[in-house]
């Protein structure tokens, strides 16, 4: 099984709508991680959490809002969908390794079109 | 503002060949650089990471590069492989291990059969 898993894999929406993507980590990490991936443009962060009770924004958060439900589950919420907001979504996590450095871990992603 | 920045945006290669890409940084305080690798279809994966009191760390036909006084590092494949195929990032962490990872915006390579 999977140790970062995003569920849906696939979503179409329409502009407005109310949007949710959810990500589950049996890694037992306390970091976990939203971005956001266009061509050209690479991972852009848009959310982070260090533990359940910390949350950041990150470079693009505007127009997105996250959940630290658990240590385990980071959800992904847009609350009225726009068509610019066609793309990849990665959850990841992350602990402190070797010498305190992050290696981050990534979920399949989420490829989400809002027409 | 780009804290790392990569070239090129895209690599073609033939089979065997060697692929070169290149990343640069401003921020002295950034002491860990990964690569990461996507293949199509998935998410990024740790490939390679080195630190800054070594200039060179292989791992196989991949090489990273690190020169501190110019603050570039690069990533080398050598005898490319079309299963090398992929999307690559380079990233930097500053000191201390409580930030997050700042990532370049990627390089697409392509190994020709």
């Amino acid at each position: 099984d999977a140790d970062v898993t995003q569920t849906p894999r696939n979503r179409i929406t329409k502009t407005g709508k109310r949007i949710m993507l959810e990500c589950s980590q049996t890694k037992g990490h306390d970091r976990m991680y939203w971005y956001r991936q266009d061509p050209g443009l690479g991972l852009r962060l848009i959310y982070y959490s260090f533990d359940v009770k910390d949350i950041n924004k990150g470079e693009i958060s505007d127009g997105y809002s996250v959940s630290r439900q658990a240590q385990a589950k980071f959800s992904l919420s847009l609350e009225s969908a726009i068509p610019n907001q066609t793309a990849l979504y990665f959850c990841a996590t992350s602990a402190l390794g070797l010498a305190g450095k992050d290696t981050q871990y990534f979920g399949p992603g989420t490829r989400l079109t809002v027409l | 503002q780009q804290q790392v920045k990569q070239s090129p945006q895209s690599l073609i290669v033939q089979k065997g060949g060697i692929s070169i890409i290149n990343c640069a940084y401003e921020n002295t305080a950034f002491d860990y650089f990964p690569w990461y690798q996507q293949f199509p279809g998935k998410g990024p994966a740790l490939l390679i990471a080195i630190r800054p009191d070594v200039s060179e760390k292989k791992e196989g036909r991949f090489t990273i590069s690190f020169n501190k006084s110019a603050k570039q590092f690069s990533l080398h494949i050598m005898d490319s492989q079309p299963g090398d195929s992929a999307t690559y990032f380079c990233a930097a962490s500053p000191q201390g291990g409580s930030e997050k990872l700042v990532f370049g915006k990627g390089t697409k390579l392509t190994v020709n059969p």
